[in-house]
């Protein structure tokens, strides 16, 4: 299952609202989707799962949701510490694969 | 508290191999399955491999199929990924990663790199 995120780069402002997409090319269960986070030099860190349940100390700023096959991780009002690549994943379909990133940089 | 440690990476040269180990501590192990996950440099995330909790069962990215095995020693909390014909695409930071609900990576390693060059 190829997973495209869209855009490839978001330029935006601290306060402003980040709508992130990922389109699945075949029925992903919204079980089976995660969104990590990544910063420069770091691992990962899950974000959400199950396509809108935040994992564990994750603020509620962050939040996802579906519609058929498009996914969305919104972030409600950007924080400094939020500037980062955020990946979509599906496991629902081995192999497991991940979108191609989102960059959300700071205008 | 929950750690994943990789160990093992370095530069080698197209064709040889390498051992990865992911050291782990802060939760019961062997109740987990666990994966590698490994980025290139510059770009996206690409999974290699999962063994189940139990050791019974394996798979892997078709790209690295019959080259790479993953493996795991519950008696020592570590999880191994040996990789046999090395090839220049395979030059990534090699991240082990628990895994729940059959596929949510919750804890990550740092990462270690590998990097295959002439």
């Amino acid at each position: 299952i190829v997973l495209t995120q869209s855009p490839g780069t978001l330029s935006l402002s601290p306060g402003e609202r980040a709508t992130l997409s990922c389109r699945a090319s075949q029925t992903v269960s919204s079980t089976y989707l995660a969104w990590y986070q990544q910063k420069p030099g770091q691992a990962p860190r899950l974000l959400i799962y199950g396509a809108s349940s935040r994992a564990t100390g994750i603020p509620d700023r962050f939040s996802g949701s579906v519609s058929g096959t498009d996914f969305t991780l919104t972030i409600s009002r950007l924080e400094p510490e939020d500037f980062a690549v955020y990946y979509c994943q599906q496991f629902g379909t081995s192999p497991l694969t991940f979108g191609g990133g989102t960059k959300v940089e700071i205008k | 508290q929950v750690q994943l440690v990789e160990s093992g990476g370095g530069v080698v040269q197209p064709g040889r191999s390498l051992r990865l180990s992911c050291a782990a501590s802060g939760f019961t192990f062997s109740s987990y399955a666990m994966h590698w996950v490994r980025q290139a440099p510059g770009k996206g995330l690409e999974w290699v491999a999962v063994i189940s909790y139990d050791g019974v069962s394996e798979d892997y990215v078709d790209s690295v199929k019959g080259r790479f095995t993953i493996s795991r020693d519950d008696s020592k909390n570590t999880l191994h990924l040996q990789m046999n014909s090395l090839r220049v695409v395979d030059t990534a930071v090699y991240y082990c990663a628990q895994s729940t609900a059959g596929g949510v990576f919750d804890i990550w390693g740092q990462g270690t790199m590998v990097t295959v060059s002439s």
